[in-house]
């Protein structure tokens, strides 16, 4: 069974600067997709960005990017340039072939970003 | 075009009580998620909808829980009787078509049962 970790429940940052939030997973397929959505406050779940796992180039979206590392299974989002509308609680997640669409979470980070 | 919506948003029942949450996805995805994030846990799935049908449904936790979606558009998710351990916020999900679609959140309904 796959399964996702993030090992970090709290983080912060100030803003401007750059910040990395970690991300680890287990899977025995090879094609598959991973996402980094966030939350904010009250607010509706997004989608930050997604890789492809048959990619090699990592997926870079405005200032968020990510590290993926496919034989280690990390996955970690880049937020460069922090704002304070980057506060909030952060989600890695994993969608495989096998998985009939579902996808499975990580525990979550939440991310503070400080004036 | 409109996000997924759901209703409501928020709920707080007895013990022993039922509720329904509603979800209506974005108009025109025939994949619809329904998941579950109890207090300071992971977000856990509880099914999938491919219109009308029940893809998977691997994650509902027991037979208090019942979904349906009638004609594949909107999804309604009932749990009768609500115990303690159902308190939540419940997500759903759509997207288009495929597995490797991105899946469009709703804002969840937060269940408490008391």
């Amino acid at each position: 069974a796959q399964t996702v970790t993030q090992s970090q429940p709290e983080m912060s940052v100030q803003e401007a600067e750059t910040v990395t939030l970690s991300c680890t997973y287990d899977t025995s397929e090879s094609n598959y997709y991973l996402f980094w959505y966030k939350q904010p406050p009250s607010r509706q779940m997004i989608l930050v960005i997604r890789q492809e796992a048959y990619k090699q180039q990592n997926a870079t979206e405005n200032r968020f990017s990510v590290n993926f590392q496919k034989a280690a299974k990390s996955f970690s989002l880049k937020i460069s340039d922090s704002q304070l509308g980057d506060t909030a609680m952060y989600f890695c997640a994993f969608g495989g072939p096998s998985n009939t669409g579902k996808l499975i979470f990580g525990q979550g980070t939440t991310l503070q970003v400080k004036p | 075009e409109a996000g997924v919506t759901q209703f409501p948003s928020h709920s707080v029942i007895e013990k022993g009580q039922t509720v329904t949450l509603r979800c209506d996805p974005i108009s025109g995805h025939d994949n619809l998620y329904w998941y579950r994030r109890v207090m300071g846990k992971e977000i856990k799935f509880l099914l999938h909808f491919v219109k009308e049908s029940k893809q998977d449904e691997s994650g509902m936790p027991n037979n208090r829980f019942l979904a349906e979606r009638t004609g594949g558009t909107y999804s309604t998710l009932k749990v009768q009787p609500a115990e303690l351990e159902d308190s939540g916020v419940y997500f759903c999900a759509s997207s288009p078509g495929a597995r490797s679609d991105t899946q469009y959140f709703g804002p969840g309904t937060r269940l408490t049962v008391l």
